[in-house]
């Protein structure tokens, strides 16, 4: 069971735009940064947000990332086929005093 | 450019020991407000954070792992070092290391992953 919960699945059509949440607690996501990374097929993971809204250099603009309270969210628009892949959330926890990550979610356009 | 990359052993014994290196390059482990993150993906499931060292020798460990984990860098030959005692098939993983910033999480490089099956 992960400390950051999302859901396990997401889909939508190409050119739709698609939102991934992550809810946490006031430990981690209530008073820390939330991050995003991206997990394509036998790959391994990159960063896609980071400090909860911004965009690395070579991450389109399409991805979003947002946060309130306890919760944060990753918004994708103008949905394409690579985007198909799995999202995960990650934020620090101060009361466990390391790294969290969300159970991941899986993104697929139809 | 900045490039990581994990080594070990691809097949350890039940009870067993496992030792992971890190070698990093286009980066040091020296530099200010970077560190080393392990992180591991047992097969189809999800990323779990294990252990975290900083340049200034700072470390941190996963809560439920703890006990068993060991995290320890050597700066001159450029690698960080992984060890986790009392190996269980459970712990059948691709281990992970990658870079992070001045938070733990903000990992913005990854190594390409090490399977490690763990039987007897």
């Amino acid at each position: 069971q992960s400390v950051l919960t999302q859901p396990p699945s997401a889909s939508g059509t190409p050119g739709q735009r698609v939102t991934i949440s992550c809810s946490g607690s006031s430990s981690n996501i209530g008073s820390n940064y939330v991050y995003w990374y991206q997990q394509l097929p036998g790959t391994a993971p990159k960063l896609l947000i980071y400090r909860n809204n911004q965009r690395p250099s070579g991450v389109p603009d399409r991805f979003s990332g947002s946060k309130s309270g306890t919760s944060a969210s990753l918004a994708i628009s103008g949905l394409r086929s690579e985007d198909e892949a799995d999202y995960y959330c990650a934020a620090w926890d101060d009361s466990l005093s390391g790294g969290v990550f969300g159970g991941g979610t899986k993104l697929t356009v139809l | 450019q900045v490039t990581l990359k994990e080594s070990g052993p691809v097949l350890v014994k039940p009870t067993e020991t496992l030792t992971l290196t890190c070698t990093v390059s286009g980066f040091s482990l020296s530099n200010a407000r970077m560190g080393v993150s392990w992180i591991r993906q047992p097969p189809g499931k999800a990323l779990e954070w294990l252990a975290h060292i900083f340049s200034n020798d700072e470390k941190s460990y996963s809560t439920s792992l703890k006990s068993r984990l060991t995290i320890s860098k050597d700066t001159s030959k450029s690698q960080v070092v992984l060890t986790m005692t009392n190996m269980d098939p459970v712990d059948t993983a691709t281990y992970y290391c990658a870079r992070t910033g001045p938070e733990v999480t903000f990992i913005d490089y990854w190594g390409q992953g090490t399977l490690v099956t763990v039987s007897s």
